[in-house]
């Protein structure tokens, strides 16, 4: 079975520093693979997500993640903090041949100082 | 175009009831899928239905269970509630299965609460 790991449960930054928050997948084939963002008390948001179609994938709110297949991972970064990218992220994987059952990492909390 | 939508928000309920929670996809849409989150094991899935019909389940026990409607509205059910029920419950829905092409889209959840 195929797993997702991120690294850091929380992660602090100031405001206008770089974002990273780490993810590595398992699988012996490289599978789908999403990053979510989960504002309080609200549901799942996609930030973006990697079909094979290009290695750096560009997503919502200056985000970006590069699929690294020799290290299995799929980081998300973002250049520069914002107080509203305060939130909790989650790296996400879908097999083709799942439908739409996602499995998630355990989540990395972002905090953003002033 | 409207989000998806669950219902309740918020229920309360004691140990060995039952609770049904609701979720209405956006317009269109025929998959449906729930997941369970929690501060100990994190997001779950638990099944996904696709016109009406159950295409994947996750490693829940029977007590959980689900359906879709012909208007492709979702209910899950959880019979004999357990304090470990206790979660928060999302409802992701999409045009069709395969969500590696299909973005698929989450309701706010259902926040339970077994006392």
């Amino acid at each position: 079975a195929q797993s997702v790991t991120q690294l850091g449960s929380h992660v602090s930054v100031s405001e206008g520093a770089l974002v990273l928050l780490r993810c590595n997948y398992s699988s012996s084939v490289p599978p789908y693979l999403f990053w979510y963002v989960q504002y309080p008390n609200q549901g799942l948001q996609l930030l973006l997500k990697y079909t094979s179609a290009a290695t750096l994938v560009k997503g919502i709110n200056g985000f970006e993640a590069e699929f690294k297949k020799s290290e299995t991972s799929f980081h998300l970064t973002k250049p520069s903090a914002h107080m509203s990218d305060a939130a909790e992220y989650f790296c996400a994987v879908i097999h083709n041949n799942a439908g739409n059952m996602l499995t998630f990492g355990g989540g990395t909390r972002l905090m953003v100082k002033p | 175009k409207a989000g998806v939508t669950q219902t309740p928000r918020y229920l309360i309920k004691t140990r060995g009831q039952q609770v049904t929670l609701s979720c209405s996809p956006i317009s269109g849409h025929r998959s449906v899928s729930w997941y369970q989150q929690t501060p100990g094991q994190g997001l779950q899935f638990l099944f996904e239905y696709f016109s009406e019909t159950q295409r994947n389940k996750g490693n829940f026990p029977g007590r959980f269970s689900g359906r879709q409607f012909s208007n492709s509205r979702s209910e899950m059910n959880v019979s004999t509630l357990e304090l470990g029920d206790s979660a928060l419950y999302l409802c992701a829905s999409s045009l069709v299965p395969g969500g590696f092409t299909d973005t698929q889209y989450f309701g706010p959840g259902t926040r339970l609460t077994v006392l």
